[in-house]
């Protein structure tokens, strides 16, 4: 089974500083793992995706994540936040192969102070 | 234009009822899904269709039913709405699943049961 944990259900950060949103996974098998976003009355956008390549990777907006296998996790970070950074954020993962199923974490929302 | 469209956006009704929420992708997609989402919840899956005829349940499949007769088209379909069912719905559709493709996400559905 196949399970996703966003250790966080709501993160403050002003803007101008880093931000951290946490993300555990738990897989049988290789997995694939992705991030999106979804700003206030949107749809879910594409932030960035992990499929077995690169364990940092890079996505939109200056958002960016690392995969590490020893901790399970596929946290998403950014050097300086901006307002328009405010939005609801899901991990999810799904496997590699077979199983045509995706698991969202519960998401965390992210208010920008200014 | 790539897009995923659903309609209608916004829907009140009243319990027993029967609706359809039809959802519609013109990117040549196999796969097809749908979600609801639910405050602390996430996103969770209602029943999915990788091709044409082929449809299967998801996490929370009760109260509801789809049909895929057309590889565009996914429409939900509430035979009995009731209250709990009140929720923000999501279409998805992709190329594949497995091998991390992107899942592309219609602007939601909100409906309301009373």
């Amino acid at each position: 089974a196949q399970s996703v944990t966003q250790l966080d259900s709501h993160v403050s950060v002003s803007e101008g500083t880093p931000v951290l949103l946490r993300c555990n996974y738990s897989s049988s098998y290789s997995p694939s793992l992705f991030w999106y976003v979804q700003h206030p009355n949107k749809g879910l956008q594409l932030l960035l995706k992990y499929t077995s390549a690169a364990t940092l990777v890079k996505g939109i907006n200056g958002f960016e994540a690392e995969f590490k296998k020893s901790e399970t996790s596929f946290h998403l970070t950014k050097p300086s936040a901006h307002m328009s950074d405010a939005a609801e954020y899901f991990c999810v993962v799904s496997f590699n192969f077979g199983n045509e199923k995706l698991t969202f974490g519960t998401g965390t929302r992210l208010t920008i102070i200014p | 234009e790539a897009q995923v469209t659903q309609n209608p956006r916004y829907l009140i009704t009243v319990t027993g009822k029967k609706l359809t929420v039809t959802c519609s992708q013109n990117m040549n997609h196999e796969y097809m899904s749908w979600y609801r989402q639910d405050p602390g919840l996430g996103l969770r899956q209602i029943y999915y269709s990788m091709n044409v005829e082929v449809t299967d349940k998801g996490d929370v499949p009760e109260g509801y039913k789809v049909s895929r007769k057309e590889k565009r088209n996914f429409p939900l379909i509430l035979e009995s709405p009731s209250p709990n069912q009140t929720s923000l719905y999501f279409c998805a559709s992709s190329t594949r699943l497995a091998g991390g493709y992107e899942q592309y996400f219609g602007p939601g559905t909100r409906l309301t049961v009373t």
